[in-house]
């Protein structure tokens, strides 16, 4: 069974500062792999998506990830963060070559100082 | 395009009472999933649906918990006999068949708030 493990719990950075969320999963073939962002009281908005080939994604709001397969790893960064990205962040992984559920990670809640 | 509508946004129900959330999905969309949020937690699957047909149920309770999607109308999950544990957001998404080029991309709604008082 897939996993995704998102082992910073909160993280706190200066508006104007670069951003790195951490994303790690665990799946026997190569995954589908999403990254959704959710406001307080909010549904989720999917920000980028990784299905195949070229590995460095492109996103909205300026978010790109990337994807490792040597590291398991799919990495959310933002070169320069604005106050209003502060909000909680999940990273999810799908089945390759069918719809199916998408597994998330217990997420990573932004603080965005000024 | 309107996104994924869920009703009510907010439901309170005394325990023992049933709970009925609704969901309806994008246009063009044949996929339904609904999850499972509870406080300071991630998003928990619960069920996959098509139209008339439950295509994987391994996240629902054995009890209490049932979901559908008619070939007309929204989809419907269901919570008969609320307790205090069934509060948690219940957020509801959709995608497009995977054969129109869909690759598994969730779109979710702004979710039903269940408190259990």
């Amino acid at each position: 069974a897939q996993s995704v493990t998102q082992p910073d719990i909160h993280i706190t950075v200066s508006e104007g500062a670069s951003l790195e969320l951490r994303c790690n999963y665990s799946y026997g073939a190569t995954p589908y792999l999403f990254w959704y962002v959710q406001s307080p009281g909010q549904g989720l908005q999917l920000l980028l998506k990784y299905f195949s080939g070229d590995t460095l994604v492109q996103g909205i709001k300026g978010f790109e990830a990337e994807f490792k397969r040597s590291q398991s790893s799919f990495n959310l960064r933002k070169p320069s963060v604005h106050w209003s990205d502060a909000a909680e962040y999940f990273c999810a992984v799908g089945l390759t070559g069918t719809a199916s559920k998408l597994t998330f990670g217990t997420g990573t809640r932004l603080q965005v100082t000024l | 395009n309107a996104g994924v509508m869920q009703n009510p946004r907010h439901l309170v129900r005394r325990r023992g009472q049933e709970a009925r959330l609704r969901c309806s999905p994008m246009k063009g969309h044949s996929h339904v999933y609904w999850y499972r949020q509870l406080p300071e937690e991630g998003l928990k699957f619960m069920v996959y649906l098509q139209k008339e047909n439950i295509i994987d149920e391994s996240g629902m309770p054995k009890e209490r918990f049932s979901a559908e999607f008619p070939k007309e109308g929204p989809s419907i999950l269901r919570i008969q006999q609320v307790v205090r544990g069934d509060s948690a957001a219940y957020f509801c998404a959709s995608s497009p068949p995977y054969s129109s080029g869909g690759a598994g991309e969730q779109y979710f709604g702004p979710g039903t708030r269940l408190t259990v008082t």
